[in-house]
């Protein structure tokens, strides 16, 4: 079974600093992976996708992910507290079938 | 333009009734998918079309639910004998095609089965 973990937290970082979230996930031929930011009563939205091992910056965002360790993490830098929202990582096995496996969410607190 | 649209956007509904919740994806996109989101978790997958067709139903819970998209734009998941554990969100998302998988999603249909 196809599993994304994620801590739940919640995570709270005061603002201006760095925010670390992290996942796993079991599958191994996953071969995209995502970050979506959801707002308390809100959809997922879209912050960051990578498909390749190393790190993919956009922004104050940055995506990390190591297929070896099956581990992808995203770094938000100088945090504000409009990032204050549920992080949720989801993969997709990619070629032909792309549904997506989430984790459960990290919740992220910014304190001002 | 305009991105994903779910109608309605709330659904209170009585054990055992049929529902329909209905999804229009963001122009041009052919692919459309169907998520579950109960409180607490992450967003689970229903079913994917590609096009008209149904391409992968693998997330369905059983054959009470039901999704079509007959045109190849417009989608309904259909929800028969409702049970209580059938309340959650339902989320739509959409891409441009089988082969990009960044998918947008819609504001969602919170239905309550009483």
């Amino acid at each position: 079974q196809k599993e994304v973990e994620q801590n739940s937290g919640p995570l709270s970082v005061p603002e201006g600093a760095i925010a670390s979230l992290n996942c796993t996930y079991s599958d191994r031929v996953s071969q995209s992976f995502f970050w979506y930011r959801q707002y308390s009563g809100k959809s997922p939205e879209l912050i960051m996708s990578i498909y390749s091992n190393g790190d993919k910056e956009d922004g104050r965002f940055t995506a990390q992910l190591n297929k070896a360790s099956q581990y992808v993490s995203l770094l938000i830098r100088d945090s504000q507290p409009s990032d204050s929202a549920t992080y949720l990582c989801a993969v997709s096995p990619g070629a032909g079938s792309y549904q997506l496996t989430f984790g459960k969410g990290t919740k992220l607190s910014v304190i001002p | 333009g305009a991105g994903v649209s779910q109608t309605p956007s709330n659904k209170v509904t009585e054990k055992g009734k049929y529902v329909e919740l209905r999804c229009d994806p963001i122009s041009g996109h052919t692919a459309l998918y169907w998520y579950r989101q109960s409180l607490g978790q992450g967003p689970e997958f229903l079913i994917y079309f590609q096009g008209t067709g149904a391409a992968d139903d693998s997330g369905l819970p059983n054959d009470r639910f039901f999704a079509v998209r007959p045109e190849g734009s417009v989608s309904t998941l259909k929800i028969q004998r409702t049970e209580r554990g059938d309340s959650a969100v339902y989320l739509c998302a959409s891409s441009w095609s089988s082969g990009t998988d960044t998918q947008y999603f819609g504001p969602g249909t919170r239905l309550t089965v009483l």
